[in-house]
């Protein structure tokens, strides 16, 4: 079965500091990739999503990069974190064709 | 660009009453998909609706997607406290190898025993 892992869960960083989460994927191969943003109490925001490795599509423009350095594994980066990246931050993985997508458990940001 | 919406944004009901949420999209999907959130988690697959004016149950879950494929609803019988949570909708386009999904705004149940 497939199963996709986050971390970490809770992460507090000051204002301009780097950020890098980390996203894995198993059992399941070339799946499409996905970074989302939820903001307390709303909805979920695409920020990248990844069909290969090595191909990022950005969703909305922002201070945050993402990279695909294997099939499996999506990491989200920040060179300096601003105080509006504070969120709970969902990677998740599907397949082509509007099948589900399932979700890690995400991180919560926290910028201080 | 695209735009999902769903209503009520919150409700609150007393356990054993019935709840439902609409979902209407700005432009005609190929399917939608419908997720849970429970407090402080993650987003979980719940169903999805592929053919015009189709109805789907899950147990006391109903879901229906609009003749249009334009609006989508997900209707609870006599809720219980297990169904807390934020209930997404999720509408693609459709085509292309991306599988990118347009969630909704949500709509967060509070059930009180």
């Amino acid at each position: 079965s497939q199963t996709i892992h986050q971390w970490p869960a809770t992460l507090v960083q000051p204002v301009g500091s780097p950020l890098s989460l980390e996203c894995t994927v198993e059992g399941t191969s070339n799946p499409n990739l996905y970074w989302y943003r939820q903001a307390a109490g709303r909805g979920l925001q695409l920020l990248f999503y990844s069909v290969g490795i090595g191909q990022i599509s950005s969703e909305v423009p922002q201070n945050l990069s993402a990279s695909r350095p294997q099939d499996r594994q999506f990491i989200l980066s920040s060179k300096k974190l601003l105080l509006s990246d504070s969120g709970f931050y969902l990677c998740a993985w599907g397949r082509v064709r509007d099948q589900p997508q399932h979700f890690g458990d995400g991180t919560r940001l926290s910028i201080l | 660009g695209q735009q999902v919406m769903q209503i009520p944004q919150y409700q609150h009901v007393q356990e054993g009453e019935d709840f439902t949420t609409y979902c209407n999209s700005s432009t005609t999907l190929s399917n939608i998909q419908w997720y849970k959130q429970r407090p402080g988690g993650h987003p979980v697959f719940l169903i999805q609706l592929v053919k015009s004016g189709e109805v789907k149950k899950q147990k006391r879950l109903t879901f229906q997607f609009g003749e249009a494929k334009k609006n989508s609803s997900l209707h609870i019988t006599a809720t219980q406290t297990t169904d807390v949570g934020t209930y997404f909708c999720a509408g693609s386009k459709g085509g292309g190898a991306t599988n990118k999904l347009i969630f909704g705004t949500g709509t967060l149940l509070a059930v009180q025993p």
